[in-house]
């Protein structure tokens, strides 16, 4: 089955300064990648996401980039502030009528002031 | 209607109790899935329920029982748990199963006493 990685589980920036995580998959049929931002004691929240087919994508200071071949997609967040500190997690779920979003295990983002 | 509802928001039990959690959605949405998320963990998926048929059961003990009486309605029977099984438990629905769309509710914070 699917095994996502994600890197690093704990980040810390200044504001202003640009975070970038990481996560590997192991299912090369996989064809959809979301991101999820959790604040802490609320829901999982969809802030990007990108399919196989697409090599990049943007959302005001959020990208993501996929890379197909090395099957590793990542983060971008460009301009960080406060409010972006929250726990982010990566996902990915195959092709073929499968329903399981398979998570990374998380990256602990602080954006200091 | 872009929500998923989920209640109680807290609720704590006995050992020896009888509960349901219910999650309820009005987006059309045609899979709606149970997770179990323990703190600074990812969700882990417990059920996954299609055209309310129950489609994945990732071996989760039958002291949760799922139920998925019509369309928009989720529920999730608890009996004689465990300590270990406080967590927070999130209910997901998506328009197909290949994860698109995916809309966590706010969750269940249960603890068993």
């Amino acid at each position: 089955g699917e095994n996502v990685e994600q890197h690093p589980s704990t980040l810390s920036v200044q504001e202003g300064d640009s975070a970038v995580i990481k996560c590997t998959y192991s299912d090369s049929a996989s064809n959809y990648f979301p991101w999820y931002k959790q604040e802490l004691g609320k829901r999982p929240q969809l802030i990007i996401d990108i399919r196989s087919n697409v090599g990049e994508k943007k959302d005001q200071r959020i990208a993501v980039t996929l890379n197909k071949t090395a099957k590793h997609f990542s983060l971008h967040i460009t301009e960080t502030q406060p409010e972006d500190s929250a726990v982010y997690f990566c996902a990915a779920i195959g092709q073929g009528g499968s329903e399981k979003l398979v998570f990374g295990k998380g990256t602990k983002l602080t954006v200091n002031p | 209607d872009t929500e998923v509802t989920q209640t109680p928001k807290h609720l704590v039990m006995g050992m020896t109790n009888k509960k349901s959690l219910k999650c309820e959605q009005h987006m059309g949405h045609r899979a709606m899935y149970w997770y179990k998320q323990k703190a600074k963990k990812p969700p882990e998926l417990m059920f996954v329920y299609s055209y309310e048929k129950l489609s994945i059961n990732e071996s989760v003990p039958s002291r949760f029982s799922p139920e998925c009486p019509n369309s928009s309605l989720l529920n999730l029977h608890l009996h004689a748990l465990q300590p270990e099984d406080s967590a927070l438990y999130l209910c997901a629905s998506s328009p197909a199963l290949r994860g698109e769309g995916y809309t966590f509710g706010s969750g269940t914070r249960l603890t068993v006493v």
